[in-house]
This record gives structure tokens, C-alpha cells and sequence, in this order.
């Protein structure tokens, strides 16, 4: 498909385990985006990636969370020793280019976390 | 500092009604861009519109309609003759020119079209 791809589509792990998230862009899109979408909230930045490198990880809640990405495409967030309130839906998306202002970003569909 | 204020939580309007979303926003930059999204129950945000703080014009899409008041901060977001598939959660976004490039989103409008 020619959308951005995450997985898994749902996750359902225990406190205290460590979890991947994957995110697929659009092929081309030079930029990427973690966002956090909690019950009934707004969406909330976490990284964002221009190429493979991450000038802006002021949203990371907290050192157990960390991101990669390899080769300009796929990224992982991982998050380490999960606690309750990590639960919450997590949206990738990319776009063009981060430096032009008008290019939309293209979310998928998310991953659905819930730590128990 | 950046910030997206939609006052609205929850509008249910009847099929066919108009139906306006409001957005206010607050920002320092004299350049910047704002989004309107749609999230619908599949979850994915659909971007349904851009507009840059230099273009006031109203732009009209179908149904859709957008107002951009500069003076107000404001960018309202209109359906006429709702659909039931027009029933989502619809955010309002502002990108600003400095600092992270990312979206600051509002916390969404959820919208529910009755038949």
C-alpha cells in the first residue's frame, strides 16, 4: 500500500516488559513523526526524525522511551519497562520534507498499547 | 508558545444540519500553517485542509468550508448537509516555523451525525 504502515495494529503486554513499536513510511517522505494519542486527549509529540537523525526528542516522556531509525525508512519505538500509563494509542506519521511548512503529515493507522 | 484551543468536546447534530467546528489558536510567529484533520472510528487522521497565515481567503470544498479569521486567531471548520459518514473526531492543527517542526493539535471535536 502506499500509506504509512505501523505494527502491531494492537498490543497487550504486562508491566515492567519492554515493547517495539514499528512504523513504515511512505516511500520518499524524508520525515517521520512519533505522536501519543491518549482516551479522550489530543495528540501529543514525542520525535521526529529528518533523514535518520532526530533533532527534536523534547517529547519523550521519559528516558524508558527511545527511538530509531535506519536507512532514512522504517522506525522503531521502543518503550522500556512499561508502566499503566504508557497505555494509549501511538501514531506515526511522515511527510516530504519537515523543513516545508505546508507539507501535511500522513499518519497511519496506529498502534493501540495496553499495559496491564 | 504555541497552543490549540477547540472548546467544542462533543456537537450531535441531525442529519443534513450544518454544522461549524471551532478552532482558536495562539501563536508568536507571523508565519505559520494550520491543518484540519479528520480521525473517523478506523482510527487514521485524514488531512483535509492547509492554510498558510498569509492566505485569509475562505476556501470552499464541497462541503466543507473553512473560515480563517486572522484578527480572532481563528480557523473554523464548516459541513454542510452532514452525512452520518461524516461522523469522526476532527482536530485542529498549527505548524509554526521555529522550534520543533511538528504539529501542535487542539483536542479534537468529536462530531456524531444522527440519521
Amino acid at each position: 500500500g502506499a500509506g504509512v504502515s505501523q505494527s502491531p495494529s494492537n498490543k497487550v503486554t504486562e508491566k515492567g516488559k519492554d515493547v517495539e513499536l514499528r512504523c513504515d513510511p511512505i516511500s520518499g517522505h524524508t520525515a517521520l513523526y512519533w505522536y501519543r494519542q491518549s482516551l479522550g486527549q489530543g495528540l501529543e509529540f514525542l520525535i521526529y526524525f529528518q533523514g535518520n537523525s532526530a533533532p527534536d526528542k523534547s517529547g519523550l516522556p521519559s528516558d524508558r522511551f527511545s527511538a530509531e531509525r535506519t536507512g532514512g525508512s522504517v522506525s522503531t519505538l521502543t518503550i522500556q519497562r512499561t508502566q499503566q500509563e504508557d497505555s494509549a494509542v501511538y501514531l506515526c506519521a511522515s511527510s516530504y520534507d519537515s523543513q516545508l511548512l505546508n507539507s501535511p503529515l500522513h499518519f497511519g493507522n496506529g498502534t493501540r498499547l495496553t499495559v496491564t | 508558545a504555541q497552543k490549540v484551543t477547540q472548546a467544542q468536546t462533543e456537537i450531535s447534530v441531525v442529519e443534513k444540519e450544518d454544522v461549524t467546528l471551532d478552532c482558536v489558536y495562539e501563536t508568536r510567529d507571523t508565519t505559520y500553517y494550520l491543518f484540519w484533520y479528520k480521525q473517523p472510528p478506523s482510527g487514521e487522521l485524514v488531512f483535509l485542509i492547509r492554510r498558510n497565515s498569509f492566505d485569509e481567503q475562505n476556501e470552499i470544498s464541497g462541503r466543507y468550508s473553512w473560515n480563517f479569521q486572522k484578527s480572532t486567531s481563528s480557523f473554523n471548520f464548516t459541513i454542510t448537509a452532514s452525512q452520518v459518514v461524516d461522523s469522526a473526531v476532527y482536530f485542529c492543527a498549527l505548524r509554526p516555523p521555529t522550534g520543533a517542526n511538528n504539529l501542535f493539535f487542539g483536542t479534537g471535536t468529536r462530531l456524531t451525525v444522527i440519521p
